[in-house]
């Protein structure tokens, strides 16, 4: 079985502060690991993917295979970057995912 | 360009009616999803479909069914409406398991 484990619901932050979203999972196999974020009245949409190991927006997430965590972070906070974010596992034909973090920038 | 196109967007249903949420891709996808959005829980597999022809339980399929009716077409039923079926459903299509999916607007359900 696969499962996604995203401890804090709720993150607040100043604008311009480090931020980051913590996830942890766990897979028998090897698994694709990837972030995807709701802004407010928008589609659910990838942010990244470990695969590529590309930075979107200022984020960033390293797959710790160790640890089995895939943590989010960036290091300034924006007042845009207000929104949900979940963790997603791909394995086994199927995409399961945590149960999101909703993070509000301040001003 | 459409993308996941689901409908409808919004629906009251009464205790033990039945219906249908629809959904399309027009982007070749094999795989095709069916996720349900509730506070505190995040979103939680209900079906999905691998490919054509073939559809898999979730996490939470008890009083869903679905319906894989070709390659672009991934159907959810609920036969018998229940108020804990409330919720915000989302469709999903990606190329395969482990590649970008895409996701619809979303169906707002209510079960009274």
């Amino acid at each position: 079985a696969q499962r996604v484990t995203q401890p804090e619901k709720l993150l607040s932050v100043f604008k311009g502060a480090p931020v980051e979203l913590k996830c942890n999972y766990s897979y028998s196999g090897s698994p694709e690991l990837f972030w995807y974020v709701q802004y407010s009245r928008q589609r659910l949409q990838l942010l990244l993917r470990h695969i590529s190991r590309e930075s979107i927006k200022g984020f960033t997430a390293d797959l710790n295979k160790g640890e089995t965590s895939f943590h989010l972070k960036k290091p300034f906070a924006q007042e845009e970057d207000s929104a949900m974010y979940y963790c997603a596992l791909s394995g086994d034909y199927k995409l399961s995912f945590g149960a999101g973090t909703t993070v509000t920038v301040r001003a | 360009n459409a993308g996941v196109t689901q409908t409808p967007k919004f629906q009251v249903l009464k205790t033990g009616q039945s219906m249908t949420l629809q959904c399309a891709q027009d982007m070749n996808h094999n795989s095709m999803y069916w996720y349900r959005q509730d506070p505190g829980m995040g979103l939680r597999l209900i079906y999905y479909s691998a490919s054509e022809g073939t559809t898999d339980k979730g996490e939470v399929p008890n009083g869903y069914n679905v319906s894989r009716l070709n390659k672009r077409e991934f159907s959810l039923r609920l036969e018998s409406a229940a108020p804990s079926q409330t919720s915000v459903y989302f469709c999903a299509s990606s190329v395969t398991g482990n590649t970008e999916a895409f996701f619809g607007q979303g169906t707002r359900l209510t079960v009274v």
